[in-house]
C-alpha cells in the first residue's frame, strides 16, 4: 500500500523561505496534496498538485513534484509566525474508491 | 456556515465503556470519513461512507463501528473502548471520489480511555 512519510520538524526565522519535503511509495498517485492543521483544529488544504505536473505555484506557496524520485515538496516563502503549524502532506490514489493517505506532519516553527 | 461538526470534543472513558461520536455536515456531500490521528503517525483513515446507507472499512477498523443514516450524518461508535483507542478523532467530508476533492475536517475530537 502507499506510503508518506515526512520530517518531523522544522524551524525556521520569520522572513526566511521554508521547504517541507515529503517522499512517497506508490507512483498511482494521481493527485498529491499539502494540508496544513492549525493547533486545536482539523485540517485545511493548502494545496495540490496532478502528478503529471512538476510544478505549481500560488501566492507564497511553491509546490514542486519529482515523480522519477517520488519526492514531494512544499515551498513557503516569506515565512510568518502565522505560518507556524504542522504540515500534511498526502497521496491520492484510487482502491475501491478514491482515498487519501496521510504522512505524519512535519511541524513548523517560526522565530521570530 | 458551519461545514464539519463533531460532538463531543472531549471524553473521558474507562476500558469496557461504550460511547459514541457524531459527526454532521451542512455541505450536501456524499463522501464522509473517520480518521484518528497519532502522534508520530499522521491520520489514519478508520471507516469511511460512500453514500447514505454504505460504510467501508478502512485502514485500522477494528474495535469500530459506523453507521449513515442520514447523508448528513456519519457516527463512530467504539462498544468496548480500550487505552490503545486514545487518540484525537477527525470527521472529514468531500463531494465525491472525483480528484483532486477537498476533503473538509471537522475540529476533532479527544478521547482519552484510562
Amino acid at each position: 500500500g502507499e506510503d508518506v512519510e515526512q520530517s518531523l520538524f522544522l524551524s525556521v526565522r520569520e522572513g526566511d523561505s521554508s521547504v517541507i519535503n515529503c517522499t512517497y511509495t506508490d507512483s498511482s498517485s494521481t493527485y498529491l496534496y499539502w494540508y496544513k492543521q492549525e493547533p486545536g483544529a482539523g485540517l485545511q488544504l493548502l494545496t495540490y498538485i496532478f502528478s503529471n505536473m512538476d510544478m505549481k505555484q500560488d501566492q507564497r506557496l511553491t509546490v514542486l513534484l519529482n515523480k522519477k524520485d517520488k519526492h514531494l515538496s512544499l515551498r513557503i516563502a516569506d515565512t510568518q509566525t502565522g505560518d507556524s503549524a504542522i504540515y500534511f502532506c498526502a497521496g491520492g490514489f484510487m482502491d475501491s474508491s478514491y482515498k487519501l493517505i496521510f504522512g505524519s506532519g512535519t511541524r513548523l516553527l517560526v522565530r521570530p | 456556515n458551519a461545514g464539519v461538526t463533531q460532538t463531543p470534543k472531549f471524553r473521558v472513558l474507562k476500558t469496557g465503556q461504550s460511547m459514541t461520536l457524531l459527526c454532521a455536515q451542512d455541505m450536501n456531500h456524499e463522501y464522509m470519513y473517520w480518521y484518528r490521528q497519532d502522534p508520530g503517525m499522521g491520520l489514519r483513515l478508520i471507516h469511511y461512507s460512500v453514500g447514505e446507507g454504505t460504510t467501508a472499512k478502512g485502514e485500522v477498523p477494528d474495535g469500530y463501528n459506523v453507521s449513515r443514516l442520514k447523508k448528513q450524518n456519519f457516527l463512530l461508535g467504539l462498544e468496548s473502548a480500550a487505552p490503545s483507542q486514545t487518540s484525537v478523532y477527525f470527521c472529514a467530508s468531500s463531494l465525491d471520489d472525483r480528484g483532486p476533492g477537498e476533503l473538509f475536517f471537522g475540529e476533532g475530537s479527544r478521547l482519552t480511555v484510562l
